[in-house]
């Protein structure tokens, strides 16, 4: 079935430092792909998504590239912050109709130092 | 602003005492999903409605119940807490389920204690 794996966290960054989380998936057909972020104590919040391949997709400076070569949606940011800190989650969606699903990743802890 | 919102943010509850988790949304959205998401792991979709259509994960346990008496509210039941239920439960809403374009709007969860 349908997967998806990031890399194992913690990650742990000074400010400033640049930022990649790793994030491949298996899946049949034509996924859409996106990063959500948890903020310590709240739920899930939209970060960036990627419906096709090539696509990339952006917000408050972190970006994602839709690589269906390597089958690859990592995220990338090139000068964290301390508000940065929380757990990204990388998370595939496939199919259509009432049959598709949100697949998450096991999710990424991000520390960021001052 | 157009929400999910989950109530209570904090639950305590007693082993084998009947809880019931409740999440409202503003957005119009057609479908209200629950997830119960574990310490350090990602979140588990337990089941969904889209509209009225009430649809199971294979794997959700029995003691997890919904219900949805119209559009903006959605009920989580769990009948008789375990102490393995203790988790964050997150409500989310989307438009259409399993479309590109429609992705999920969490609500910021109710953490459940059972004693």
């Amino acid at each position: 079935g349908d997967s998806v794996t990031q890399m194992e966290g913690p990650v742990t960054l000074s400010e400033e430092a640049f930022l990649t989380i790793n994030c491949t998936y298996t899946a049949t057909g034509y996924p859409s792909l996106f990063w959500y972020v948890q903020y310590p104590g709240e739920g899930l919040q939209l970060l960036l998504k990627a419906t096709k391949a090539d696509d990339k997709g952006s917000n408050k400076g972190f970006e994602a590239t839709y690589r269906k070569e390597t089958t690859s949606f990592h995220l990338e940011k090139g000068s964290v912050q301390v508000s940065d800190s929380a757990v990204y989650f990388c998370a595939l969606l496939n199919g259509s109709g009432n049959t598709g699903k949100l697949i998450f990743g096991q999710g990424t802890t991000l520390q960021v130092k001052p | 602003d157009a929400m999910v919102i989950q109530n209570p943010r904090y639950q305590v509850t007693q082993f084998g005492k009947p809880v019931t988790l409740s999440c409202s949304q503003t957005l119009n959205h057609n479908v209200m999903y629950w997830y119960q998401q574990k310490s350090s792991q990602a979140p588990k979709l337990l089941f969904h409605y889209y509209d009225k259509d009430f649809n199971n994960e294979a794997d959700t346990p029995d003691n997890f119940q919904s219900r949805r008496p119209n559009t903006s509210f959605c009920f989580l039941d769990i009948r008789s807490p375990g102490l393995g239920d203790a988790a964050m439960y997150l409500c989310a809403t989307s438009r259409s389920p399993g479309q590109r374009n429609s992705p999920l709007h969490f609500g910021n969860g109710t953490r459940l204690t059972v004693t």
